[in-house]
C-alpha cells in the first residue's frame, strides 16, 4: 500500500528553469509535509516543510504549495542550478507515522 | 554536517555473520530512528526510539535487533541476514518523536553475500 505517491520519477531541467515535483497522499490525519534532498553518498537533509494551516511556504528558491482539499503538495525550485541535481523525497507524518515518497531524481543541465 | 555519525560507512558480511551498526547524534535530541533505503523501495522506517524507549517496530524481521543505551547512541545488531537485506541503512534523530524535522546520518552501505 503506497501511502504517498510522488511524480515524476525523474526530471531533467535546464539551468535557470523551474523544477516541479508533486506528491499526493491519502490519509487526512497527516499534518506535517516535508521535502528532503539527498545527494549521492549522503543522508537526506530537510529542504523545506509545511503544516496544513498555510497553503504556501517559500524559502529562497524553494517553495512548497499545499492543497489540503486535493491532498496534494508540490515542491517548486526556481532558477534551478546544476548544484540542485539530487534526489528529492516528499514525506508525510501524523505524529505517529513518518512515510517517505519514492523519490524524484532531478538533473539540472548546465 | 556531522550532527549524526554512523559507523562503519561500508560493511560486507556473509549470511552467517553477526555485526553491528552504530549511530551517534551530537544534537541533544531525544528521538532516534533506523531507516532502510534500497534501490527499489522508498525509505522504510524500521525502528523508533523516543527517550530511549522503543515506540515503533514496523514489522521488521527479528534478524535485525536495535539497541538504544542512551539518547545519543543507537545500534542495529545484525545476524543471519539475507542477500535482500543489502541496502543503505540510515540513522536519524529529532528533537522529540515523529512529526518534526529529522537529521540524517550518512548511512552504512551494507552488502550481504
Amino acid at each position: 500500500q503506497q501511502q504517498v505517491k510522488q511524480s515524476p520519477q525523474s526530471l531533467i531541467v535546464q539551468k535557470g528553469g523551474i523544477s516541479i515535483i508533486n506528491c499526493a497522499y491519502e490519509n487526512t490525519a497527516f499534518d506535517y509535509f516535508p521535502w528532503y534532498q539527498q545527494f549521492p553518498g549522503k543522508g537526506p537533509a530537510l529542504l523545506i516543510a509545511i503544516r496544513p494551516d498555510v497553503s504556501e511556504k517559500k524559502e529562497g528558491r524553494f517553495t512548497i504549495s499545499f492543497n489540503k482539499s486535493a491532498k496534494q503538495f508540490s515542491l517548486h525550485i526556481m532558477d534551478s542550478q546544476p548544484g540542485d541535481s539530487a534526489t528529492y523525497f516528499c514525506a508525510v507524518s501524523d505524529g505517529q507515522n513518518f512515510v517517505f515518497g519514492p523519490g524524484t531524481r532531478l538533473s539540472v543541465l548546465p | 554536517e556531522t550532527g549524526v555519525t554512523q559507523t562503519p560507512r561500508h560493511l560486507v558480511m556473509g549470511m552467517t555473520n553477526k555485526k553491528s551498526l552504530k549511530c551517534e547524534q551530537h544534537l541533544g535530541h531525544n528521538a532516534m530512528y533506523w531507516y532502510k533505503q534500497s534501490a527499489k523501495k522508498p525509505l522504510e522506517l524500521m525502528f523508533v526510539y523516543n527517550f530511549k524507549e522503543q515506540t515503533e517496530n514496523n514489522s521488521v524481521p527479528s534478524r535485525f535487533s536495535p539497541e538504544c543505551p542512551n539518547s545519543s547512541h543507537l545500534f542495529l545488531h545484525l545476524h543471519t541476514l539475507q542477500p535482500e537485506d543489502s541496502a543503505l541503512y540510515l540513522c536519524a534523530s529529532s528533537q522529540d518523536g515523529i512529526g518534526v524535522r529529522q537529521f540524517f546520518g550518512p548511512g552504512t552501505r551494507l552488502t550481504v553475500l
